[in-house]
């Protein structure tokens, strides 16, 4: 069985500031897929950022990073340089081996305030 | 853009109705998802193909179907409609199979809203 934890509901930053997303994830697969996904109010589903699970090197892509801490089982997505367009809604997901799709936490709603 | 195409982007419908997504993946995406976005469910799985063969069922209702075409473009079918249907549909695209820390990419379409009054 797969799971995501996604335990921030809501989350407010101000512009130009770094914020950081948490999720943890449940999995007893050696092999699996950490993703984040941001979805504005328009509803559009838009993929950020990967990581593997056997990747020893934190993801990154632009302001995006991921926090990858194995052991703990968290891949925490942090984005730096908070700008007005960064509001949305940001998924947490898995795909384990086998298990063919994606599961994803409940998501965390953040707001960047002027 | 994903590059993931879905129609349509909207529709209204009755209860009882049945309606028909379409789905077209990414060029070269053999494997094709269906999820459903629900306010009171959040994201659900569906169903999966992959290069015409479907390879994974969620909780996809009985009352829905889905099936993915030579061409690889797939379409869900959702039959006599009831208010509970109406949600945000996505379909998603991806290379290959997911195989656990593969790197394959899932990416999604806009999705289609659906409202069943």
């Amino acid at each position: 069985a797969q799971k995501i934890t996604q335990t921030q509901p809501g989350m407010f930053v101000q512009e130009k500031e770094a914020v950081t997303l948490d999720c943890t994830y449940d999995t007893s697969d050696q092999s699996y897929g950490l993703f984040w996904y941001k979805q504005p109010s328009s509803g559009e589903m838009i993929f950020l950022i990967y990581q593997g699970s056997y990747d020893e090197q934190n993801a990154t892509e632009g302001r995006y990073s991921l926090n990858f801490q194995k052991a703990r089982k968290s891949a925490n997505l942090v984005i730096s340089a908070s700008q007005l367009g960064d509001s949305a809604m940001y998924f947490c997901a898995i795909v384990s081996t086998g298990a063919n799709n994606l599961f994803f936490g409940t998501g965390t709603r953040l707001t960047v305030i002027p | 853009d994903s590059g993931v195409t879905q129609t349509p982007k909207h529709l209204i419908t009755a209860t009882g109705q049945r309606v028909t997504l379409r789905c077209s993946p990414r060029s070269g995406d053999l494997s094709v998802y269906w999820y459903q976005q629900s306010l009171d469910q959040g994201l659900q799985f569906l169903i999966q193909y992959y290069n015409g063969e479907e390879r994974a069922k969620g909780n996809i209702l009985e009352r829905f179907s889905a099936q993915q075409f030579p061409d690889l473009h797939s379409e869900l079918n959702l039959s006599s409609l009831e208010l509970g249907d109406s949600a945000l549909y996505f379909c998603a695209s991806s290379v290959s199979l997911p195989q656990g820390a593969s790197g394959n990419t899932i990416y999604f379409g806009e999705g289609s809203w659906l409202t069943v009054v």
